[in-house]
């Protein structure tokens, strides 16, 4: 069965320092695979996205992510966090065997402290 | 290209009461999804629409929620007899063909079941 695995919660980093997110998957062929972010009360917006080809992938507002297949990761990472990034982060694998669906993990909150 | 929008963002009502949501997609995308998200979780899939045709419905979609895209545009999102456990956001997404390039997804409605 499908499924995503996002293993940390919560998360604090410092203002521009490093980030990394982490995202497990579980999918019985070539998946593809997102994220998300989602700022409080609204929807989510898509940060990058991997289909084929290059393994690292880059996204919007900085962000990156490396498919790495031998370890059914797409950790996602960004060099230098900045106060704006605050957020929750959610990873999505599929599709779904219909093609209509994608599975979320269940995110994880950053907070950036000064 | 507004984006997908949603309405009301916010609704309280009392338990069982019957409540109905309204989502615009981006005006040429075909297809409209409709994913439920409850606190501290990821989206999780309700139903999808490819033009008027609802053509998958979860199995969390239960026999008192009912969606509709009567001309392939709009959706509404009905769910009679409300409970406690219906508190939740329900987020409406939209993509142009295939959902494998990403939803862009709506602000949500909030909903409070008191």
């Amino acid at each position: 069965a499908q499924s995503v695995t996002q293993p940390d919660i919560h998360i604090t980093v410092s203002e521009g320092a490093s980030l990394e997110l982490r995202c497990n998957y579980s999918y019985g062929a070539t998946p593809y695979l997102f994220w998300y972010v989602q700022s409080p009360g609204q929807g989510l917006q898509l940060l990058l996205k991997y289909f084929s080809g290059d393994t690292l992938v880059q996204g919007i507002k900085g962000f990156e992510a490396e498919f790495k297949r031998s370890q059914s990761s797409f950790n996602l990472r960004k060099p230098s966090v900045h106060w704006s990034d605050a957020a929750e982060y959610f990873c999505a694998v599929g599709p779904s065997n219909t093609g209509n669906q994608f599975y979320f993990g269940t995110g994880t909150s950053l907070t950036v402290i000064p | 290209d507004t984006g997908v929008s949603q309405d009301p963002r916010h609704k309280i009502t009392k338990r069982g009461q019957n409540v109905t949501f309204r989502c615009d997609p981006i005006s040429e995308h075909n297809r409209l999804y409709w994913y439920r998200q409850t606190l501290g979780q990821g989206p999780e899939f309700l139903t999808y629409f490819q033009n008027e045709a609802q053509l998958e419905k979860s199995r969390l979609l239960s026999d008192r929620f009912s969606a509709e895209r009567p001309k392939g545009s709009f959706s509404t999102l009905e769910i009679q007899r409300t409970e406690q456990g219906d508190s939740a956001m329900y987020l409406c997404a939209s993509s142009l063909g295939d959902s494998y390039y990403g939803y862009t997804f709506g602000s949500g409605t909030r909903l409070t079941v008191v």
